[in-house]
Parts: C-alpha cells; structure tokens; sequence
C-alpha cells in the first residue's frame, strides 16, 4: 500500500504571497489532519477533515485554511504569508478520529517565506 | 504549564543501555500516541495505548491513567535509535496535543 504522500516537499515564498499544499493519504483512509512544526512551537495541529468535512480546527489564524475532495485528498492553503509561517507543514492520515486512530504521516512540505 | 510534558529533554546514551523517557499530561484523554522522527523530518508513529501495556520489539510503552503520565523503554539501544521521540494525546476538542519531544542520541 502506498504511504502517504505530500507535493511539494520543498517551496520557497515571499512575504504576502499566498501558498497551496497537497496531501494524499493512505487508500481508505478518510480522515487527514494537518500540522504545523516549527523549532520554537514543535508540532501544533491545524486542522482534521473527514469525509469532506473540517472536523477540528486548531488555533490558527483565518489566513490557514484547508479542505478534502471526494478521493480523501486533501489540500491546504495559507494567504498573505508572514515570516512566522516558514515550517515544515506534515499531514497525516488515519482510518477515523485522529485521536483515537493510528497516524501515518507524510514526508512534510517544507515551507519558506523570505 | 503545558498539557503535555515530556522529559528529559534530550538524553544521550551508550549503545546497549536501557532507555525511558517520559510523558506527563494534565487533560483528560481518550489515547496516547508515542511518535519518531529521524533527522529530515519523517514521523512514525510507534505505539498507541489508553490502558496498560504495550511492546514492539526492543520498545516497550506504559501509561498509567490515573497518575496521567506514560513512558517509553527502549531495551538495548542502538545508534539507528537517534531520533526525536515524542508524546501526543488525544484532547477534549478533537485533536492531537504533542509534547515539545526528547532528542536521543545513542553513541556506539
């Protein structure tokens, strides 16, 4: 079975631009939370969609938002970057509620915003 | 205070000694994840447990519920055992809360 997968894994951006990432999970899995990992915060949780649905949202401003098509994919977008934003941006699949499920996660998309 | 502590911080051992790490949590919760990530990014996540007792090999992890609290044994470590280990727990709004991670080295 393939793992799951994230595109781009490597984007560099400038401040005020805006940025979409991908993430395909696991065949089967329906549910895909995304995370943010910086050096200073470590992992924080962004967001869990399951079936086309945002089930949890972190404490993110409006600017981090998401969604998840019909095949489970999912994508997020961040507008009018900042510099704070630079991470690496991990998603991660599971059978069901994130919490109560095994994580399998990605290779992450590192991000940078000069 | 966070909800989710983990200690120590980074730990370095000799190849062959026994490891623990630890994960105290101050919110209720539905599970505990143990996770690895090597240098360059990559997690996997090694064990999930709410009650008792689990083992995987040389790894071994136990929680304790009501002292909220949960460790982690590595048995005869090794050098391919360097990596960033970390503790996350299931919180009360649906998500996943991580502790900041414990940096191991093991020297052979």
């Amino acid at each position: 079975k393939a793992g799951v997968t994230q595109t781009p894994r490597y984007l560099i951006k400038t401040r005020g631009q805006q940025v979409t990432l991908s993430c395909s999970p696991i065949s089967g899995h329906r549910s895909v939370s995304w995370y943010q990992q910086t050096p200073g915060q470590g992992l924080q949780f962004l967001f869990e969609y399951f079936s086309e649905t945002q089930r949890n949202k972190g404490n993110f401003p409006g600017r981090f938002s998401g969604r998840q098509f019909s095949n489970s994919r999912s994508e997020m977008n961040v507008s009018t970057l900042e510099l704070g934003d630079s991470a690496l941006y991990l998603c991660a699949s599971s059978l069901g509620d994130s919490r109560y499920n095994e994580q399998f996660f990605g290779p992450g998309t590192r991000l940078t915003v000069l | 205070k966070n909800e989710v502590e983990q200690s120590p911080q980074n730990l370095t051992a000799q190849e062959g000694e026994f490891i623990t790490i630890n994960c105290s949590y101050s919110v209720g919760i539905s599970a505990l994840h143990w996770l690895q990530q090597h240098p360059g990014g990559g997690i996997v996540s090694l064990f999930m447990l709410s009650s008792g007792k689990k083992k995987h090999g040389r790894l071994i992890a136990t929680i304790n519920i009501q002292e909220k609290h949960s460790s982690l044994h590595i048995t005869a470590s090794h050098p391919r055992d360097s990596a960033v280990y970390i503790c996350a727990v299931g919180g009360s709004q649906g998500n996943l809360i991580f502790g900041k991670g414990t940096k191991l080295s093991v020297k052979p």
